[in-house]
């Protein structure tokens, strides 16, 4: 069965970064591509960018372009997200997903709370 | 602000049948799929519908969708407790690049 499992919460300080990982298994990880969507608390879902699994190529959300970064590791079937310059506005939960050709998304991880204080 | 507009909030009684509206433009749901998602307390978002009206394997034909112009609609029957959470829908913007989504539906099943 398919599943995304990612890494575990994080506490930052204002202006470090933040990694978080997203391992998948059950299919061919380089056939799909993952998006990475965030949700701040008691907000709405927020989508920050999508990497191609195949060939790494990425498109990021225009307001997080310059601090976002995707990878993945198609060795480890493993994709990764780091946002540098935190901010407190930062805070959320972020969910990787399987991301399909018509932008939707069916299958997501559980979730890693990054949270961002001083 | 999200570019997609939805209700805050929607009730019905169990048993019942509610709609869930999500209003864009041409540049979103007017050119391209729709889906929606289903989030329970505390947890990850769950794909309901897809590609305006398709259901994934195991979720129960109670859950339908449709799109008209620059419109969708996520409807639900059979209204059970467990159907309680936030709704979303989301799609592609051309004129942003980017996936979008609805600021959510909050469905209280009384």
């Amino acid at each position: 069965q398919v599943q995304l499992v990612q890494s575990g919460a994080e506490v930052k300080k204002p202006g470090a970064s933040v990694k978080v990982s997203c391992k998948a298994s059950g299919y061919t990880f380089s056939t799909y591509g993952i998006s990475w969507v965030r949700q701040a608390p008691g907000q709405g879902l927020e989508w920050m960018g999508w990497i191609s699994s195949y060939n790494g190529n990425t498109n990021y959300a225009q307001n997080l372009q310059g601090r976002l970064t995707m990878t993945t590791d198609t060795s480890t079937s493993t994709a990764s997200m780091e946002l540098r310059s935190l901010r407190s506005d930062d805070t959320a939960v972020y969910y990787c997903a399987r991301g399909r050709s018509t932008y939707y998304f069916d299958y997501w991880g559980q979730g890693t709370l990054v949270t961002v204080s001083s | 602000q999200s570019v997609l507009t939805q209700p805050p909030s929607v009730s019905a009684a169990p048993g019942q049948k509610v709609t869930i509206s999500c209003s864009g433009s041409s540049s979103n749901i007017g050119n391209n799929y729709v889906s929606w998602y289903q989030q329970l307390p505390r947890t990850a978002p769950k794909l309901l519908i897809y590609d305006n009206n398709k259901r994934p394997s195991g979720i129960p034909d109670r859950f339908s969708g449709s799109k008209s112009g620059t419109s969708a609609t996520l409807g639900i029957t059979g209204l059970q407790t467990g159907d309680e959470a936030d709704y979303y829908c989301g799609t592609w913007d051309s004129s942003l690049s980017a996936v979008v989504f609805g600021g959510g539906t909050k469905l209280t099943v009384l």
